[in-house]
């Protein structure tokens, strides 16, 4: 168990729709990372989030959002889904030893797009 | 960030050392080295992290040499539930709030053979 956690674990939605995935990062780790996995493209990072402010970004595309609140949860918000959305969306955080840091990762939520 | 270069995909049967090496030619000063094991369906997990010469954790050991420019991840007697990708990153953090992000390569799948 890292301590970081994600719900919800499953979600089958519609093209079209869109959804929210949640992250709670462990306990006073102040970086949250989004990853994408998807069979044929591997582990590519979404976003970074650092206290609050955006830090970084990756392949992430315009359909997607996040943010990280005051509490250091952060949510990913994926809208006007498609078929290629299909994936295992991964969430890590990391603390401040400032240095190259460890990052922890969530279980995953899997996204089906039908 | 440092281009890593991987093997594919190894096998070993159980009981036995295995090493996989990883290549970084373009790492810089400051990058660390570390490596993450993931199972299917599950998020990637720590496994250990250097700088240069030896550093031994409960789990494997990670050889550096002096020009830094490979590593080697030792697993000792591996078990049938070693089985897994393992990923070698390179990198660093500039700042303690400085964006950091982790860049995946294909990782070695390890299949450990009874």
């Amino acid at each position: 168990d890292s301590g970081v956690t994600q719900t919800p674990k499953h979600l089958i939605t519609a093209t079209g729709q869109r959804v929210t995935l949640r992250c709670s990062p462990r306990s006073g780790d102040l970086s949250v990372y989004w990853y994408q996995q998807s069979l044929d493209q591997g582990l590519q990072f979404l976003i970074q989030y650092y206290n609050g402010e955006e830090r970084a970004k990756g392949n992430i595309l315009e359909r997607f959002s996040a943010q990280q609140f005051p509490d250091l949860h952060s949510e990913l918000n994926l809208s006007s889904l498609e078929l290629g959305d299909s994936a295992l969306y991964f969430c890590a955080s990391s603390g401040t030893s400032g240095r190259q840091e460890t990052q922890y990762f969530g279980p995953g939520t899997r996204l089906l797009v039908l | 960030l440092a281009k890593t270069t991987q093997p594919i995909s190894m096998d070993s049967y159980e009981g036995q050392e295995v090493n996989i090496t990883c290549s970084h030619n373009n790492i810089a000063t400051n990058d660390y080295i570390t490596w993450y094991q993931q199972f299917p369906s599950q998020g990637p997990r720590f496994i250990i992290q250097g700088y240069k010469t030896k550093v031994t954790n409960e789990v494997a050991s990670l050889f550096i040499p002096a020009d830094r420019k490979s590593s080697t991840l030792s697993l000792p007697r591996v078990s049938l539930s070693d089985t897994a990708v393992y990923y070698c990153l390179v990198g660093a953090q500039v700042r303690m709030d400085s964006s950091y992000k982790l860049i995946f390569g294909s990782g070695t799948r390890l299949l450990v053979r009874p």
